[in-house]
């Protein structure tokens, strides 16, 4: 099963926006709901910040967004703050008990 | 607060076994999904394996199909992946992270597998 595609890179000044994209198939984001987004700052445990591709979990701030269309899953992180520099990663359903990860974006805040 | 810890991890050569560890503290571990997901140097995370609440039903990624054995032991609030046969390409690091209703809710630091000669 192939990784998701996301750009290996992304960046932007404080307050700006910024949004990473995560494309699947038919087979995985673009047939269900079930996608979410993981921020990873090295040598830290990962945290969930966008579950069921645009619910948001307690605790992480509004400034983090998702959406869909077709294949393509999106984040979007509004009002780029220093701490928000870190891996993304994108992970789907992707049918028969079988789930998958994106390929990582850095996200640099300059 | 949550707690999730993962142990086991090492130095083995190709073909050799390991058995990973995970404790977790401060969730009601029997209603818990666990999950593993390894990550190996550069590269974006990869999901293992997954066990349901009572151990009956274990998914595992083609990869390692018929090589890793998830379980889980309740009264211990431990779950484990025992991994025979290792392989160069299964070096990574090992997180085991919870089910929260389509999204991994909690996270350890994971564990450090390297597979080499």
């Amino acid at each position: 099963q192939s990784a998701l595609t996301q750009p290996p890179s992304a960046s932007g000044s404080p307050g700006q926006s910024i949004t990473i994209s995560c494309t699947g198939t038919s087979s995985d984001v673009g047939g269900y709901n079930y996608v979410s987004w993981y921020q990873h700052h090295p040598g830290k445990a990962p945290k969930v910040v966008i579950y069921e591709v645009t619910k948001r979990p307690s605790g992480v701030p509004d400034r983090f967004s998702g959406s869909k269309s077709g294949n393509t899953a999106s984040l979007t992180v509004s009002g780029l703050q220093v701490e928000d520099e870190a891996d993304y990663y994108c992970y789907s359903f992707a049918g028969s008990a079988t789930y998958v990860f994106g390929s990582g974006t850095t996200v640099t805040v300059l | 607060e949550v707690q999730v810890v993962e142990s086991g991890g090492g130095l083995v050569q190709p073909g050799g076994s390991l058995r990973l560890s995970c404790v977790v503290s401060g969730i009601p571990f029997s209603e818990i999904r666990f999950y593993w997901v390894r990550q190996a140097p550069g590269k974006g995370p990869v999901w293992v394996s997954h066990i349901n609440k009572d151990g009956t039903d274990r998914q595992y990624a083609e990869s390692v199909k018929g090589r890793f054995t998830i379980s889980r032991d309740n009264a211990k609030n431990t779950v484990y992946l025992q991994m025979n046969s290792l392989r160069v390409e299964d070096t990574a690091v090992y997180y085991c992270t919870t089910d929260g209703g389509w999204k991994l809710d909690y996270w350890g630091q994971g564990t450090l597998v390297s597979v080499s000669s």
